[in-house]
């Protein structure tokens, strides 16, 4: 069975610094990898997406996120934190014979 | 844009009411999702649809059932509703095919309480 692990409850980061966000997944083929992003209050939104081909996709808002496969990792990096990305963040797996399997999450917050 | 929408945000209802958590989605979308997030448990998979009148069970199903009557309407029912139930659900929809490959669009979630 697939799983993901966010090893990070809480992560607080002062605002222009930058920002890496831990995410393990476990799953034997080749994984379809989602970030998402949890606003207060609202749902879910999807910052960005890994399928295949080049392992350092590009997200909204400035994020980007590597896939290592022989690390079994998918770290959500962005440069420079804006107090508006504080928020809840979660990472999913999926793939093409099960429903996705969310981590559970890690909360940013924003330091002035 | 695509849009989910939640017909609550906020709900109260007591122990052992019948309880309907109603979403739309307007973007043709075949499959569907319901989930439940509490807090240091992330989102959990109750029930999801994958066409009109289909259903499968996700990892939580246990007291609660789903109706989807058409391809827009996901109903989320709490035949009875108890306490461990208040919980903030989220909806969800995706494009057709497989159901672990395609993002999914959420909903704002309805926050339900049963006291």
């Amino acid at each position: 069975a697939q799983s993901v692990t966010q090893p990070d409850i809480h992560i607080t980061v002062s605002e222009g610094a930058s920002l890496e966000l831990r995410c393990n997944y476990s799953y034997g083929a080749t994984p379809y990898l989602f970030w998402y992003v949890q606003s207060p209050g609202q749902g879910l939104q999807l910052l960005l997406k890994y399928f295949s081909g080049d392992t350092l996709v590009q997200g909204i808002k400035g994020f980007e996120a590597e896939f290592k496969r022989s690390q079994s990792s998918f770290n959500l990096r962005k440069p420079s934190v804006h107090w508006s990305d504080a928020a809840e963040y979660f990472c999913a797996v999926g793939s093409g014979y099960s429903t996705l399997t969310f981590g559970k999450g890690t909360m940013l917050l924003v330091s002035p | 844009d695509v849009k989910v929408t939640q017909s609550s945000r906020y709900l109260v209802k007591r122990t052992g009411e019948k309880v309907f958590l109603e979403c739309v989605q307007d973007m043709d979308h075949e499959n569907m999702f319901w989930y439940r997030q509490d807090p240091g448990l992330g989102l959990r998979l109750i029930y999801f649809s994958y066409d009109v009148k289909m259903k499968e069970k996700g990892d939580i199903p246990e007291g609660y059932s789903v109706s989807r009557e058409k391809k827009e309407r996901f109903s989320l029912i709490l035949e009875s509703a108890s306490t461990n139930q208040t919980s903030m659900y989220l909806c969800a929809s995706s494009l057709s095919g497989a159901t672990g490959n395609s993002p999914l669009h959420f909903g704002n979630g309805t926050r339900l309480t049963v006291t």
